[in-house]
């Protein structure tokens, strides 16, 4: 699975958009990118998946640039519930996800 | 609520012992993988299983055993319990167990385990 690249932690106030980064320039063509994030010591909690075209659901939404080589995760409205860490992660159809070190995301009232 | 669960939710042993970690999938998925997260690394993958069979293996070390069984639920056996086992135990479940890429693997609430 490609590797990503992710900041350590960003901060977000409360109501405004966060805009997570994540870096996977040497993804391939039939690799997905899936978002998912760990709030405290939870299960880590599926948020989106894409591939090729820019994705929306219920959560947030996930851009994809052209080349496919970044992506970035929005959450439009962030609450103070959604101080988590943020994992980035490419797959192929790997039986396992590997989980780098995510950002740390600290929404501010 | 993913829809996988795990049992206990805490568990607190000594060393030597033996402990088993339960997981029930969601309802439809055949796939069960186990991770391991410890304070000073994150989530490892163990070892999965698909509809009874041992699908893939990690960093899974040999005192660490797994079975999937006829129901589709899953244990996770530690044995010789060391200090440094201690931490948090998930378990993920999926639809299916091959190449599917946009086959999404869904966490239960996680155990953990405490060795003193």
């Amino acid at each position: 699975d490609a590797k990503t690249t992710q900041p350590t932690s960003m901060d977000c106030a409360e109501g405004r958009a966060a805009n997570l980064p994540c870096n996977h320039s040497t993804i391939s063509g039939n690799e997905y990118v899936y978002w998912y994030r760990q709030i405290h010591s939870q299960g880590p909690q599926y948020i989106i998946h894409g591939l090729k075209n820019n994705e929306t659901n219920e959560m947030a939404s996930l851009i994809i640039t052209e080349d496919r080589k970044s992506s970035t995760l929005i959450l439009p409205h962030a609450t103070l519930r959604d101080t988590a860490v943020y994992y980035c992660i490419v797959r192929t159809g790997a039986n396992n996800l590997f989980f780098g070190t995510g950002t740390r995301l600290t929404v501010i009232p | 609520d993913s829809g996988v669960t795990q049992t206990p939710k805490h568990l607190i042993t000594a060393t030597g012992q033996r402990v088993t970690l339960r997981c029930s999938p969601r309802s439809g998925d055949l796939s069960v993988y186990w991770y391991q997260q410890s304070l000073d690394q994150g989530l490892q993958f163990l070892i999965q299983y698909y509809n009874g069979e041992e699908r893939a293996k990690g960093n899974i070390l040999e005192r660490f055993s797994a079975q999937q069984f006829p129901d589709l639920h899953s244990e996770l056996n530690l044995s010789s319990l060391e200090l440094g086992d201690s931490a948090l135990y998930f378990c993920a479940s999926r639809k299916g167990g091959g190449q599917g890429a946009a086959d999404t693997q869904y966490f239960g609430p996680g155990t953990r385990l405490t060795v003193l």
